[in-house]
């Protein structure tokens, strides 16, 4: 059965940094890209990440370019989302989500999702 | 960047209903069209894929078309358990939009 189960939310102030991790058990994690989806307290779902299955290719949204960082460890079948500078509108349920069509994020279809973990950035 | 549309933003339907959903990009995105089923507290579901494949295990009465620009999520005899938002999200380019949904609720 597979299994994604993030980590790392919580309450964080304006301009601090957070990191979330995704532990992933239930399939080959180094045969699939994976991604970051989020979504706003009653709002709508926006993509955020996405990294292939060998980190070489990696892609932002633009409201998150240059903030954040996605990284893998598959030894360790774990997806991380560095987020720096934080701001409040990066207030979210922050999704994991493996990608149906393989290895690669150019055209992503989200199969499987974790049950998310919250960010609020507030001061 | 591609812009996803979708109508209505809700609607209110009866069990054994035939529901449909129509989502719309701003450009061509050929069959690179998704759906997801999304219940309050839950992650999204994958119902459909490439715009008509049926996700495993997803009930049959879940049916999806369209090519370009215009494509539809079909519910043939709405069930309680399909009482939920629908979202589309375009595969095609970068930032890989989601729909703004539609929540599907009880008449």
């Amino acid at each position: 059965e597979v299994q994604l189960v993030e980590s790392g939310g919580g309450l964080v102030q304006p301009g601090r940094s957070l990191r979330l991790s995704c532990a992933a058990s239930g399939f080959t994690f180094d045969d699939y890209a994976m991604h970051w989806v989020r979504q706003p307290p009653g709002k709508g779902l926006e993509w955020v990440s996405g990294i292939s299955w060998n980190s070489g290719n990696r892609g932002y949204a633009d409201s998150v370019k240059g903030r954040f960082t996605i990284s893998r460890d598959n030894a360790k079948n774990s997806l991380y989302l560095q987020m720096n500078s934080l701001r409040p509108e990066d207030t979210a349920l922050y999704y994991c989500a493996k990608d149906k069509r393989g290895g690669n994020i150019g055209s992503p279809t989200f199969d499987y999702w974790g049950q998310g973990t919250l960010v609020t950035v507030s001061s | 960047d591609i812009q996803m549309t979708q109508s209505p933003s809700s609607l209110s339907a009866s069990v054994g209903d035939r529901v449909t959903i129509t989502c719309r990009a701003s450009q061509s995105i050929s069959r690179y069209l998704n759906w997801y089923q999304q219940k309050p507290g839950k992650a999204p579901k994958l119902l459909i894929y490439a715009a008509s494949s049926l996700q495993s295990g997803v009930p049959s009465r879940f049916s999806g078309s369209g090519s370009g620009t215009d494509f539809t999520l079909t519910i043939n005899s709405l069930q309680p358990e399909d009482f939920a938002t629908y979202y589309c999200q375009q595969s095609y380019s970068t930032l890989f939009a989601f729909g703004p949904g539609t929540k599907v609720d009880f008449k």
